[in-house]
């Protein structure tokens, strides 16, 4: 697609379910990142991904949190065991990755994820 | 990594010009401004980026000086469907490419 793709667009979980956000960034883009906002507030790092390289998970959370980007392209993050304090949109963006990564990012319109 | 400070909000008037700055004290060298505008259940939208002096766009200006501890986002005659967050991130390849979006300013434009 012409844009980054996040599925699914809402989930509705209990307390201790596990889930997974999928991505899918812009063809060609090796720098993919996720992002989570609360409500109101700014937009938290999570992790990132450059091509086939070990992300930078410095932003996950807890060891709740994880990611995984397979061949370079669609990434999901997945969530175990959710508590409420995880409802919040989680956010994708895609960019050109190594030297060309200045910052200009792509974003999804978001997964928004409700704990009840 | 360079940290970043907004104000929180800001009111305008419709045909206004506003002007939102956003101070990155410690700016590494290679690193770059840009500028995102968030509205309400969407994903931040690219708007600017720069490394010196000025930029303009057909959207906005982005107004850098020599020390390039600041920035400003220029927003000519703004209009109502201008309200919205806006963002500005430092960063790039030779700082770990981690961009770390502040709170942003939320511009709210009045009729």
């Amino acid at each position: 697609g012409a844009g980054v793709s996040q599925s699914p667009s809402n989930k509705v979980t209990e307390k201790g379910k596990d889930v997974e956000l999928r991505c899918d960034p812009i063809s060609g883009h090796t720098a993919l990142y996720w992002y989570r906002q609360s409500l109101g507030q700014g937009l938290e790092f999570l992790i990132y991904f450059q091509g086939n390289s070990a992300p930078d998970k410095s932003g996950l959370p807890s060891d709740r949190f994880s990611a995984e980007r397979t061949g370079g392209s669609v990434s999901t993050l997945t969530i175990q065991r959710t508590q409420q304090e995880d409802s919040a949109v989680y956010l994708c963006a895609s960019g050109k990755g190594g030297g060309s990564n200045t910052g200009e990012l792509f974003f999804g319109e978001g997964s928004r994820l409700t704990v009840l | 990594l360079a940290k970043t400070t907004q104000p929180i909000s800001m009111d305008s008037y419709e045909g206004q010009e506003v002007n939102i700055t956003c101070s990155h004290n410690n700016i590494a060298t290679n690193d770059y401004i840009t500028w995102y505008q968030q509205f309400p259940s969407q994903g931040p939208r690219f708007i600017i980026q720069g490394y010196k002096t000025k930029v303009t766009n057909e959207v906005a200006s982005l107004f850098i000086p020599a020390d390039r501890k600041s920035s400003t986002l220029s927003l000519p005659r703004v209009s109502l469907s201008d309200t919205a967050v806006y963002y500005c991130l430092v960063g790039g390849p030779n700082t770990g490419n981690q961009f770390y979006f502040g709170t942003g300013t939320s511009l709210t434009v009045i009729p």
